[in-house]
């Protein structure tokens, strides 16, 4: 699976959009790119997937460029809660999660 | 729906004693996961099931960690004998369908293990 490469660390201000940057410019076509974050003593949470196009769901949108090199997960309004470790995940099987360091995202009142 | 259940929540134990951790995933769920979460890192795969049959344990310890998943349902993971470095936190996911369909997994709150 593709390599990824993530700031280690970033602040936002709440309720402004957070957008969280990921390089993965050894991926392959048929590889997807998943985000997960986890929060403070809880297990990974799910956030959104993509291919090829463009997602978004109730949790974020997920910003991916034409030649899929790098990607960017947007958390529309952050809020307290979001505060969380980021993780950008490249994989061809989505059971071959290999997780990375992430970005510790913080949100400020 | 219910999330994935685990339990203890927390244990501690001396080395060289024996520990079992157990794992019901969410309902309908045929696929299985265990991680284990080194302080300050990401989870590392140690083993996956689908329904009852091991799919991937190639980053598991074998001869010290054992899982199991009777039934095709509930799972537990075992380290015997413990050593310093399995402090850790064990993770248990699952998912709805077979690797490769795009479907997420969905994580438990995991079990604090500390080796004393």
């Amino acid at each position: 699976d593709a390599k990824t490469t993530q700031p280690p660390s970033m602040d936002c201000a709440e309720g402004r959009a957070a957008n969280l940057p990921c390089n993965h410019s050894t991926i392959s076509g048929n590889e997807y790119v998943y985000w997960y974050r986890q929060i403070h003593s809880q297990g990974p949470q799910y956030i959104i997937h993509g291919l090829k196009n463009n997602e978004t769901n109730e949790m974020a949108s997920l910003i991916i460029t034409e030649d899929r090199k790098s990607s960017t997960l947007i958390l529309p309004h952050a809020t307290l809660r979001d505060t969380a470790v980021y993780y950008c995940i490249v994989t061809l099987n989505d059971y071959k999660l290999s997780f990375g360091a992430g970005t510790t995202v913080t949100v400020r009142a | 729906e219910a999330g994935v259940a685990q339990s203890p929540r927390y244990k501690i134990i001396e080395k060289r004693q024996s520990v079992a951790f157990w794992c019901n995933p969410i309902s309908g769920h045929a696929t299985l996961y265990w991680y284990q979460q080194i302080l300050g890192q990401g989870p590392k795969l140690l083993i996956q099931f689908q329904n009852n049959g091991v799919v991937d344990d190639s980053q598991l310890p074998k001869d010290r960690f054992s899982a199991e998943r009777l039934k095709g349902v509930d799972s537990t993971l075992k380290i015997q004998p413990a050593k310093l470095e399995d402090s850790a936190v064990y993770l248990c996911a699952s998912s709805r369908s077979p690797p490769g369909k795009g479907q997420p997994q969905h994580f438990g709150d995991g079990t604090r293990l500390s080796i004393l």
